[in-house]
């Protein structure tokens, strides 16, 4: 286990077309995490799975995004109807969750996304 | 209204110098902080995490510290090095209970010249 997966890792779409990003996290991670990163700005928090729990959703998703991580493994971003506005770069990340004790997230590749 | 600002002006430093960058928030209380590093096109890589009763915590040539009062982190490089050029993110954790969620700042972009 080398890391943190995403594929792909660029995706050309056109506007009004769906997407489906894919995560595979550290195998012993229990704890995913996306992000949302644009230009010239630090990541911003989208979501997050405990296990295949989906536990919290930022206001930034709007109801075009939707998440799984049905198995509590890999995770999959799904974004219908895409806006120009959607185009960035999706990060996923994982990290041991163990009580309320911090740690590191490992962040994979992203997956760059541009909406024409 | 809650704010992690960094430098947004890119930080030039000369190679051996020590390189410091500043994180400062308000309206937050977190319980960790944490650097990452995160170079173009590249997902951020976790550097150091340092709790809200600690004062200090080094790695190699890295340092960083946590001022719960002046609500600010300081980040250091020492022996500063051309291969240490890329941007440096802080973030914060809130730590609420039923999650560790971090919240990035926009990062500072260093610059190591020979």
């Amino acid at each position: 286990d080398t890391g943190v997966s995403q594929d792909p890792r660029h995706k050309i779409t056109k506007r009004g077309q769906n997407v489906t990003f894919r995560c595979d996290p550290i195998s012993e991670h229990n704890r995913l995490y996306w992000y949302r990163q644009t230009l010239g700005q630090g990541p911003e928090f989208l979501t997050y799975f405990q296990n295949e729990a989906q536990l919290e959703k930022s206001r930034l998703l709007s109801d075009r995004f939707s998440a799984e991580r049905p198995k509590g493994s890999f995770s999959t971003l799904e974004i219908q109807r895409t806006e120009q506005g959607d185009s960035a770069m999706y990060l996923c990340a994982s990290s041991p969750g163990q009580g309320t004790l911090g740690y590191g997230y490992t962040f994979g590749s992203g997956t760059r996304l541009t909406v024409v | 209204s809650q704010k992690i600002e960094q430098n947004s002006e890119a930080l030039n430093i000369q190679e051996g110098k020590t390189a410091t960058l500043t994180c400062n928030y308000t309206n937050y209380s977190p319980a960790y902080l944490q650097w990452y590093r995160q170079d173009p096109g590249r997902g951020p890589v976790f550097l150091l995490l340092i709790r809200e009763n600690e004062k200090e915590k080094r790695k190699e040539r890295l340092k960083v510290t946590f001022d719960t009062t002046l609500k600010q982190s300081l980040f250091h490089i020492t022996a500063s090095q051309p291969a240490d050029s890329a941007t440096y993110l802080c973030a914060l954790d809130l730590n609420t209970g039923t999650a560790s969620k971090l919240t990035f700042g926009t990062g500072t972009r260093l610059q190591v010249t020979l």
